[in-house]
């Protein structure tokens, strides 16, 4: 079964360091989604990618955060500087389109879990 | 942006009992309505979904409602089992370009 691949799975870093996080969605999923997960919350959307474009960041904090996927397959996600509220877990997802609904079906990756001291 | 209300936040069960989630949301136009299940440490998963055409779906001991007119959709577990103790997630598409907007998630607790 195809997967969402994504690493590191743990990072711990001290705050003001940079920080980056990778993810390699399923082959062929044009649609891509970066999520933070803080610890009994749902997941809330940093940014969205259709193929190498930005569909929407509206929640990305720009002022730290970048994320790219340039020839519209993998992406990273980077945190520079990480403050001590970034801790969470990040998780990136790839989707398909659902025909007839303009609705898409999530697959997952592991995640990324980052700890910020 | 729509907004997406789930109840409970946590519930617990006696193991056989059944389980109820609700969800509601804004934006009628929303016609794709999926749950996703996590379990401690690990990726949320797709479980069930249910498109706007039908008021039920089931698949073995889940069920998914849905309420199109009152706009809400709830999650039905029967016989439940301590394998069905994780975290709830209901999400809707939310606007264009498929984006995606999940509930603050339900942690169900099966006590055996």
């Amino acid at each position: 079964e195809a997967e969402v691949a994504q690493s590191p799975r743990y990072k711990i870093t001290e705050k003001s360091q940079a920080v980056a996080f990778w993810c390699d969605p399923i082959s062929g999923h044009a649609t891509l989604y970066w999520y933070r997960q803080i610890l009994g919350q749902g997941p809330e959307l940093l940014v969205q990618f259709q193929d190498e474009s930005v569909v929407d960041d509206s929640q990305l904090p720009k002022d730290r955060f970048s994320a790219e996927r340039l020839k519209g397959v993998d992406s990273t996600l980077k945190i520079q500087p990480a403050e001590l509220g970034d801790s969470a877990m990040y998780l990136c997802a790839s989707s398909l389109p659902i025909q007839g609904t303009g609705a898409n079906v999530l697959t997952f990756g592991a995640g990324s879990r980052l700890t910020v001291l | 942006g729509e907004n997406v209300e789930q109840h409970p936040s946590t519930l617990s069960v006696q193991e056989g009992d059944s389980a109820v989630i609700k969800c509601t949301y804004s934006d009628s136009a929303s016609n794709y309505f999926p749950w996703y299940k996590q379990e401690l440490g690990k990726r949320p998963q797709l479980i069930i979904d249910i498109r706007s055409n039908v008021g039920e779906k089931k698949d073995q001991r889940i069920a998914v409602t849905l309420n199109k007119t009152a706009k809400h959709f709830s999650l039905h577990i029967t016989e439940t089992q301590p394998e069905d103790s994780a975290v709830y997630f209901c999400a809707v598409p939310d606007g264009g370009y498929q984006k995606v907007t999940f509930g603050i998630g339900t942690k169900l607790q099966v006590i055996p």
